[in-house]
């Protein structure tokens, strides 16, 4: 595998299931992110990892946690989701340092139902 | 704070015809800017990055960028459109904060018509 992977590709829950989203980067970054893209709003940056450690949650309900067990993991557990949570969500890396593009994963399409 | 904002939301241009994606920021310090391609079904991909070096950046598929600071603006261009072209495309910008976070324009949906 090269670059940054996500699974599932596509996930349909009900309000009560929990459910994690896992992204795999293979390119030896220490910062990893996900945002929520929306068909009406433009992408949100939802969390920032740099070196593991937890740098930056943008106002994300609770309903949302986030893992990072190394610089190379990070899961989004999910859990009593919204309808108006159903987007595609992204997964991306970089060298954590000004100036360097962030590599993207191809997302998980999340259906709430 | 930094913003983006992308002008039309939705362009249409005929294939062989200039595209002209427009982007404007705004930053405190001197700017990181990139556009990424999004293609339906998939993750973004970097087409192109100005990071201070020259003010005309030449990235992949055809597509460069030219950044005026005197006017805010880092405009995507490519002379001669083709069919696989037509993706969304997002300006986004970067103040080189600690933890290299970007803030994205709401993007533009190119659309190429034969």
């Amino acid at each position: 595998e090269t670059g940054v992977t996500q699974t599932p590709r596509h996930l349909v829950m009900g309000m009560t299931n929990k459910k994690s989203l896992k992204c795999e980067q293979h390119l030896g970054h220490n910062a990893m992110y996900w945002y929520k893209q929306s068909a009406k709003k433009p992408l949100e940056l939802m969390f920032v990892y740099n070196f593991k450690e937890q740098t930056e949650n943008n106002s994300v309900p609770s309903r949302f946690s986030p893992e990072c067990p190394n610089s190379s993991h990070l899961f989004l557990h999910l859990h009593t989701l919204q309808p108006e949570d159903s987007a595609l969500y992204l997964c991306a890396s970089s060298q954590g340092v000004a100036g360097n593009e962030q590599f993207f994963g191809p997302g998980t399409r999340l259906t709430v139902l | 704070a930094q913003s983006v904002t992308q002008l039309g939301s939705h362009v249409s241009v005929s294939e062989g015809a200039l595209v002209l994606l427009r982007c404007n920021y705004s930053s405190s310090v001197p700017p990181y800017l990139f556009w990424y391609v999004q293609y339906p079904n998939q993750g973004l991909q970097l087409l192109l990055k100005y990071t201070s070096a020259a003010t005309l950046v030449k990235g992949i598929n055809g597509f460069e960028a030219e950044f005026k600071k005197s006017e805010t603006s880092f405009h995507l261009t490519k002379p001669s459109a083709h069919m696989s072209d037509a993706a969304e495309y997002f300006c986004a910008v970067s103040d080189g904060n600690a933890g290299n976070m970007l803030t994205f324009g709401g993007g533009t949906r190119l659309m190429v018509k034969p």
